[in-house]
């Protein structure tokens, strides 16, 4: 089946650092690539939607220069939390979409920021 | 129009019963829906999904009865088990132009034995 991985699977920084998480899809190759957060005990809150090559798509309230996403190929996408700060501690998932696949989530990324 | 509402927020049920999981939608164009499980600090694992064209689906223990008039549609967990205590959520887009998925709130189900 289809399988995605992300990396780190949790990462602890120091406030006003940069954090990149990386997601690559193994065996298949994403034509769309989503990036979720999600706080405890919460849903999954759709951060940005990108395709190979192109320019993230931001949704409503999330800061571009903060969350920065290249999508450098059909197989790999990163998240780049930049200057993070205690509140962008979260649990962030990104998900990769291939017609015939559907959507394939990673593990997920744990950042805690101190 | 994008929401995806999701009922109830927690379930409590015995082993070997029936769990219920219902989520409802507005936007019409909504063509996939899919439910996934999730655990603690883990991503969420597809479980089984339905276009609209179908009324119900089953895999297994699970089935996802769907009703496109009222814009809803339900998780059925039938025999359910301890080791299905976990988060589901079920979610819509419009699947075949990889659009956004959308997330319902979720539900902690606990399977007492």
């Amino acid at each position: 089946g289809a399988v995605v991985s992300q990396h780190p699977s949790w990462v602890i920084c120091k406030s006003g650092t940069s954090v990149k998480i990386e997601c690559r899809s193994l065996d298949f190759q994403a034509t769309t690539m989503f990036w979720y957060r999600q706080f405890p005990k919460q849903s999954l809150m759709l951060m940005a939607t990108s395709n190979e090559g192109s320019k993230a798509t931001y949704e409503q309230g999330v800061e571009k220069d903060k969350f920065l996403i290249n999508h450098a190929s059909l197989t790999l996408s990163t998240l780049t939390v930049t200057s993070a700060h205690p509140e962008d501690s979260s649990f962030y998932i990104c998900s990769a979409y291939a017609r015939g696949n559907g959507y394939t989530f990673g593990s997920g990324t744990r950042l805690t920021v101190v | 129009q994008q929401q995806v509402k999701q009922s109830p927020q927690s379930l409590i049920v015995q082993k070997g019963g029936i769990s219920i999981i219902n989520c409802a939608y507005e936007n019409t164009a909504f063509d996939y829906f899919p439910w996934y499980q999730q655990f603690p600090g883990k991503g969420p694992a597809l479980l089984i999904a339905i276009r609209p064209d179908v009324s119900e689906k089953k895999e297994g223990r699970f089935t996802i009865s769907f009703n496109k008039s009222a814009k809803q549609f339900s998780l059925h967990i039938m025999d359910s088990q301890p080791g299905d205590s976990a988060t589901y959520f079920c979610a819509a887009s419009s699947g075949n132009q990889g659009g956004k998925l959308i997330f319902g709130q979720g539900t902690e189900l606990s399977v007492k034995p």
